[in-house]
């Protein structure tokens, strides 16, 4: 059984470009939430998304948002792009809100903004 | 905020049990202890979670005492690739997919 995988791995972008990352959930998970990792503020919740609507929001600026599609995909995207965006950003899907069930999280994007 | 407290480091010697303690004097009823872990650079990854009674499964073992103040991760005969940053979370189960993650422990095991 595949895992999560998220799409591109490594990615440069310049202050105020936007940026789109994607993660394909584990087959028949239905919920993916998304986490954004540096050093000096470790692991943050982003957002989770369920049967396309996001169910839970962290404290992120609106400059962070996501979407999921009705095949459980999801993308998030960053707009204008600061310095302090730079991090690896996490998916993790798990089967659905409700239950006790692990999340199970893929490779990351490491985003690097100069 | 984690309602968790962890040492921020230990060592441990390969082959030997390493025991990670875990502080969550406020957790409620309905709140799950959680393990995870992540190895450099890579996605956390899951350990294993409890409720009330102690757990065991292919990878660790987790006691939590029995007032669910504290819990305890136990590697019974740690390797080398165990050298990780280990995170405690206690979340209820409703809360879907959102984990609040603390510093964690980093765990280093030498040989």
């Amino acid at each position: 059984k595949a895992g999560v995988t998220q799409t591109p791995r490594y990615l440069i972008k310049t202050r105020g470009q936007q940026v789109t990352l994607s993660c394909s959930p584990i087959s028949g998970h239905r919920s993916v939430s998304w986490y954004q990792q540096t050093p000096g503020q470790g692991l943050q919740f982003l957002f989770e998304y369920f049967s396309e609507t996001q169910r839970n929001k962290g404290n992120f600026p609106g400059r962070f948002s996501g979407r999921q599609f009705s095949n459980s995909r999801s993308e998030m995207n960053v707009s204008t792009l600061e310095l302090g965006d730079s991090a690896l950003y996490l998916c993790a899907s798990s089967l659905a809100p409700g239950a006790p069930t692990e999340a199970f999280f893929g490779q990351g994007t490491r985003l690097t903004v100069v | 905020d984690a309602k968790t407290t962890q040492p921020p480091s230990m060592d441990c010697a390969e082959g030997r049990a390493a025991n990670l303690p875990c502080n969550h004097s406020t957790i409620s009823g309905n709140e799950y202890v959680y393990w995870y872990r992540q190895i450099h650079s890579q996605g956390p990854q899951y350990i294993i979670h409890g409720l009330k009674n102690n757990e065991t499964n292919e990878m660790a073992s987790l006691i939590i005492t029995e007032d669910r103040k504290s819990s305890t991760l136990i590697l019974p005969h740690a390797t080398l690739r165990d050298t990780a940053v280990y995170y405690c979370i206690v979340r209820v189960r409703n809360q879907g997919g959102k984990l609040i993650f603390g510093q964690g422990t980093e765990l280093s095991v030498k040989p």
